[in-house]
């Protein structure tokens, strides 16, 4: 099954802390992409991060770093000196033919 | 640089009704996909079109279909509409020749069945 799964529905986190989001997935295949989608009340979906599989690295862009574990298939989203603007709707997904998890929305508290 | 845009932004139709949404693809994108997102859900993939044929397929009947215009531009068109119908339609467009590239979603189209 070429499934996406988010556990966590709700998370919250305090303004300027640190919060990570968990994603694992499914495939049978040796080299794909993963990705962040943000997705705002005004709902336009945005990338946030993506992640090559074959790559060992961790993707990092500013204040937005993975933690990916190709063998656990594991791609969790940490978030740093959390913004109010970081509240949302966040979407773990695969590439290709883009498979979405179900969200994870976050509420950032001043 | 003109992003994903979709028209009509909302849309509101009966059961057994028949509905086009349109989207024209980021400037230099030439493949476009097609998404169902139910209310508190993810986006779920319909198809993706490019060079005007369907090229992927998600787990949806023959009541989605659509079409690619030369210019790159899509339609998704739903036919005999059911209440479950109802959801925010996502258009994303991409590059083709960078399989795997991410892909630039517009704001969508709600549509309510009635």
């Amino acid at each position: 099954a070429q499934t996406v799964t988010q556990s966590q529905p709700e998370m919250s986190v305090q303004e300027a802390e640190t919060v990570t989001l968990s994603c694992t997935y499914d495939t049978s295949e040796s080299d794909y992409y993963l990705f962040w989608y943000k997705q705002p009340p005004s709902r336009q979906m945005i990338l946030v991060i993506r992640q090559e599989a074959y790559k060992q690295q961790n993707a990092t862009e500013n204040r937005f770093s993975v933690n990916f574990q190709k063998a656990a298939k594991s791609f969790s989203l940490k978030i740093s000196d959390s913004q109010l603007g970081d509240a949302a709707m966040y979407f773990c997904a695969r590439g290709n033919q883009f498979y979405f998890g179900t969200g994870t929305s976050l509420t950032v508290i001043p | 640089d003109a992003g994903v845009t979709q028209s009509p932004t909302h849309l509101i139709k009966t059961r057994g009704q028949q509905v086009t949404l349109r989207c024209s693809p980021k400037s230099g994108h030439d493949t476009v996909s097609w998404y169902q997102q139910a209310l508190g859900q993810g986006p779920q993939f319909i198809f993706q079109y490019y060079e005007e044929e369907e090229r992927q397929r998600g787990n949806f009947p023959d009541r989605f279909s659509g079409h690619q215009f030369p210019n790159y531009s899509s339609e998704l068109n739903v036919n005999a509409l059911l209440l479950g119908d109802s959801a925010l339609y996502l258009c994303a467009s991409s590059l083709e020749s960078a399989s795997n590239q991410p892909q630039h979603f517009g704001d969508g189209t709600r549509l309510s069945i009635l």
